[in-house]
């Protein structure tokens, strides 16, 4: 099986640009997650989307905004980008009990490192 | 709410050196527990799991016991090695809901 693949793996942009970033998940997950990861705050929860609705949301501003598509791939969008929004952006997918609605061990992507400028 | 409290890094040990992170949580019921390691630009990968009281996770020589009357899940390995350099993760998954630890970034040296 195919791992957790993101696009594009390096990014730089300007502050004030917008940005999206890709993330196709392992063949039958139904979950993908976004987290934000950075040396100073550690690896931080955006969002969870699950059949295409956003089930779990993390504590971003809503600059951060996500969707998921019905062959379970996702994006990501950052609007007005800042300088602080430079991280290393990881995307996991997971295999979602239909009856139970449990996640089970998330599978993580090599992530998108975003530099704003 | 949720939480989850890992010892600080970084952890520096000399390799065949013991090894354990501590990671405390909290959680209504009883969650599932992962530990989760992070080599240098690489994403984060499963380490072990745990998914009941007293079930031990073992992976790479790592091994971790779901202790549910203290609610820890303390990570250990009896003889480190210099690639077992990495971040690691305390993660209690409880239903659709994942809590990550900070991280504890270990370094071995030779």
């Amino acid at each position: 099986k195919a791992g957790v693949t993101q696009t594009p793996r390096y990014l730089i942009k300007t502050r004030g640009q917008q940005v999206t970033l890709s993330c196709s998940p392992i063949s039958g997950h139904r979950s993908v997650s976004w987290y934000q990861q950075t040396p100073g705050q550690g690896l931080q929860f955006l969002f969870e989307y699950f059949s295409e609705t956003q089930r779990n949301k993390g504590n971003f501003p809503g600059r951060f905004s996500g969707r998921q598509f019905s062959n379970s791939r996702s994006e990501m969008n950052v609007s007005t980008l800042e300088l602080g929004d430079s991280a290393l952006y990881l995307c996991a997918s997971s295999y979602v009990s239909m009856t139970s609605g449990v996640v089970n061990e998330q599978f993580f992507g090599p992530g998108t490192r975003l530099t704003v400028l | 709410g949720n939480s989850v409290t890992q010892m600080e890094g970084p952890v520096t040990l000399s390799e065949e050196a013991f090894l354990t992170i501590n990671c405390t949580y909290t959680a209504t019921g009883y969650p599932s527990l992962f530990w989760y390691v992070q080599y240098p630009g690489e994403g984060l990968q499963l380490l072990l799991k745990a998914t009941k009281a007293d079930d031990k996770g073992s992976n790479k020589g790592f091994e971790a016991t779901y202790r549910k009357e203290t609610t820890s899940f303390h990570l250990e390995k009896g003889s480190v090695q210099v690639s077992d350099s990495a971040v690691y993760f305390c993660a209690p998954t409880r239903d659709d809901k994942i809590i990550f630890g900070k991280g504890t970034r270990l370094h071995i040296l030779p």
